[in-house]
Order: structure tokens, then C-alpha cells, then sequence
């Protein structure tokens, strides 16, 4: 069963930092691994896809990387901004059997960017 | 461009009272649609999905069940809502014949049971 840790649950930073969000994943038998954001009471919004195939995406000041064969992904996030504070989710797509491609989801951390 | 639309967006339903929330999808034909439910303090659970009109797979036994009428249409549903069905619902999807394509999510429906 695949079981997805994200480290630290909570992250509270001055704004201008550049921080880390760690996810880890216990089987490596996955399509790709997803990036979310959550604001309070709202749906989830995508930030980066990377492919089980790939190391690494960026989209502006995000940075995302997969090391499959450890079962890790780290989100960077420069120049930390009071705007980027919200939940961050990290999804795993595994594959195989009647799966249809099914997303299992980490605890989340909760970022705060403090002006 | 496709877009996925969830309604209501709140909701506060009695105990014992019946529940409909929907989502349509959008910009693409036969996508691989799901329903995710996130409650206070936990993560989000898969609840159902569904890669068919008329085909559902449910993931845990529940008070629930869902429906999907139509080839971008799915419907979450209950008889008699429980106290322990409060929580957050999200509806997405994602093309159906592409593995490596992820997810997009609808806005989500707030539901209270009281």
C-alpha cells in the first residue's frame, strides 16, 4: 500500500526566504508525482506535474524534484512571498492493476510567509 | 480548454436528509472522473471513480454512492446523510487515455451535517 510523508507539517518563514517542502513515498512503482496548493476552503490547484521518468520541473519561482529510486520529492520555492502562504499537497500516481491511475496524498505542509 | 465545475459550493444538510452534489467537466469527452473527500485534520480520501458513463468503483464502504449519468457528468449521492459525512468534497478528473497526465481539480463543496 502506498504510503505518502510530507516533512514538516507546518513551515512558518519571513518573507524573501527560499524554503523546501519534502514529500516521501514508499513504493516507486508510480506514473508521476503532483504538486498542489490549497488556499482555506478552496480546491486544489496544480502547480507542477513531474513524470516518473523526469528529475525535475520549474514553473517561475518553483522548483520540483523526483528521485524515484529513494522515493523523495522536494518542492523549492525562492524569494518567498505572503501570497505563497496556503497548504501544499504532494500526490503520487501509481500504476498497475485496476489502479485507473488513482492519487494517493500526503498529509500536507502548511506554510506561512510572514511579511 | 477544459474546466471542471462542482456545486453548491456550501451546503448544511440535517441529519437523515438526502444529498445530490455534481460535477461536470468540460473541454474533453471520457475523461476518468473522482470524487476525494477531505475532513477536519485528515487527508484527502478517495471515495470513488469512475472511467465510464455508468461505470463506478468505489474505494471504501460508506453512506454514500455516486453516479455517472452522462459521459462528463458525476454525481455524488446519499440517502440519509450521517454526522460523520461533514466535510469537504472534491470533484476532478483527468484524460482517461493518457497515464501520465495529472489531475485537475473542481473548486470543492463544503458540507455540514447537523
Amino acid at each position: 500500500k502506498q504510503e505518502v510523508t510530507q516533512i514538516p507539517a507546518a513551515l512558518s518563514v519571513p518573507e524573501g526566504e527560499n524554503l523546501v517542502l519534502n514529500c516521501s513515498f514508499t513504493d516507486s512503482a508510480i506514473y508521476n508525482l503532483q504538486w498542489f496548493r490549497q488556499d482555506p476552503g478552496k480546491g486544489l490547484t496544480s502547480l507542477l506535474l513531474i513524470q516518473s521518468s523526469q528529475r525535475e520541473q520549474t514553473s517561475g519561482r518553483l522548483n520540483a524534484s523526483l528521485d524515484k529510486s529513494s522515493g523523495r520529492s522536494t518542492l523549492y520555492i525562492a524569494a518567498s512571498q505572503p501570497g505563497d502562504s496556503a497548504t501544499y499537497l504532494c500526490a503520487v500516481n501509481r500504476i498497475g492493476g485496476t489502479s485507473y491511475g488513482k492519487l494517493t496524498f500526503g498529509q500536507g505542509t502548511i506554510l506561512t510567509v510572514h511579511p | 480548454s477544459q474546466t471542471i465545475h462542482q456545486w453548491p459550493a456550501t451546503l448544511v444538510q440535517p441529519v437523515g436528509s438526502p444529498l445530490s452534489l455534481e460535477c461536470t467537466v468540460e473541454g474533453t469527452s471520457n475523461p476518468n472522473l473522482y470524487w476525494y473527500r477531505q475532513a477536519a485534520g485528515r487527508g484527502l480520501q478517495l471515495l470513488f471513480y469512475s472511467v465510464g458513463i455508468g461505470q463506478i468503483s468505489s474505494e471504501v464502504p460508506q453512506n454514500l454512492s455516486a453516479s455517472r449519468p452522462q459521459d462528463r457528468q458525476f454525481i455524488l449521492s446519499s440517502k440519509k446523510l450521517l454526522l460523520s459525512d461533514s466535510g469537504f468534497y472534491l470533484c476532478a478528473w483527468r484524460p482517461s487515455d493518457r497515464g501520465n497526465y495529472g489531475y485537475t481539480f473542481g473548486s470543492g463543496t463544503r458540507l455540514t451535517v447537523v
